[in-house]
């Protein structure tokens, strides 16, 4: 079963609005970390934003924030006055295990498209 | 200077080929991580050593051999590949805190002929 799952393959957002990346994941582990990383066509991921399982408050990072639903499983990334250099994969992530043998597992990605 | 570097960015090889992939952080992490990302697939985690000690090998190929001489070094040895093995090789690395990210490398790309 998926973990970690994305199911918009592709977003499209018009220049200076918001968008929101959908992600859940699946964990028995009561103690996990959820990222959100950002690959652009030169192929680098670029860290984003952490969600820990025990933080009280939603992550904010300049324009991305990180609405984080525990009950529901969901750790969705919005981004906030979308800008043409935003176009790229998204990927979410989340780490699970004790420390030292920490396993991150990834979804599959969502394609966004900012128009000019 | 960048957090991790790899070398080569590209790389092609035919099939009897012996090369090597490299992976250097400068972040003082002790986990190092290779991973496969083939077009349409989620990232797949090969390997991952920590302390330089292999505590992952997710059920990777022979052909794909590992290495990780120190905590700031990880080669990836590749030999006899097969075409579908085309894909971008990323290395990551982290510390142990639990708020800690994994910071990526470039990527080498590869390409089997």
């Amino acid at each position: 079963a998926q973990k970690i799952t994305q199911t918009q393959p592709g977003m499209f957002v018009q220049e200076k609005e918001a968008v929101t990346l959908d992600c859940t994941y699946d964990t028995s582990d009561p103690s996990y970390g959820l990222f959100w990383y950002k690959q652009p066509s030169s192929g680098e991921m670029i860290f984003l934003i952490y969600q820990g399982s025990y933080d009280q408050q939603n992550a904010t990072e300049g324009r991305y924030s990180l609405n984080f639903q525990k009950a529901r499983k969901s750790a969705n990334l919005v981004i906030s006055a979308s800008q043409l250099g935003d176009s790229a994969m998204y990927f979410c992530a989340m780490r699970e295990g004790p420390s030292g043998t920490y396993k991150y597992i990834f979804g599959t990605g969502t394609r966004l498209k900012v128009l000019a | 200077e960048t957090g991790v570097t790899q070398t080569p960015r590209h790389l092609v090889m035919g099939m009897t080929n012996k090369k090597s992939l490299k992976c250097e952080q400068h972040l003082g992490h002790n986990a190092m991580y290779w991973y496969k990302q083939s077009a349409k697939k989620p990232l797949e985690l090969m390997f991952v050593y920590n302390f330089k000690e292999q505590t992952e090998n997710n059920s990777v190929p022979s052909r794909f051999s590992p290495e990780c001489p120190n905590s700031s070094h990880l080669f990836l040895h590749l030999h006899t590949l097969q075409p579908e093995d085309s894909a971008l090789y990323l290395c990551a690395s982290s510390g142990t805190r639990r708020q800690e990210t994994q910071y990526f490398g470039p990527g080498t790309r590869l390409l089997v002929l």
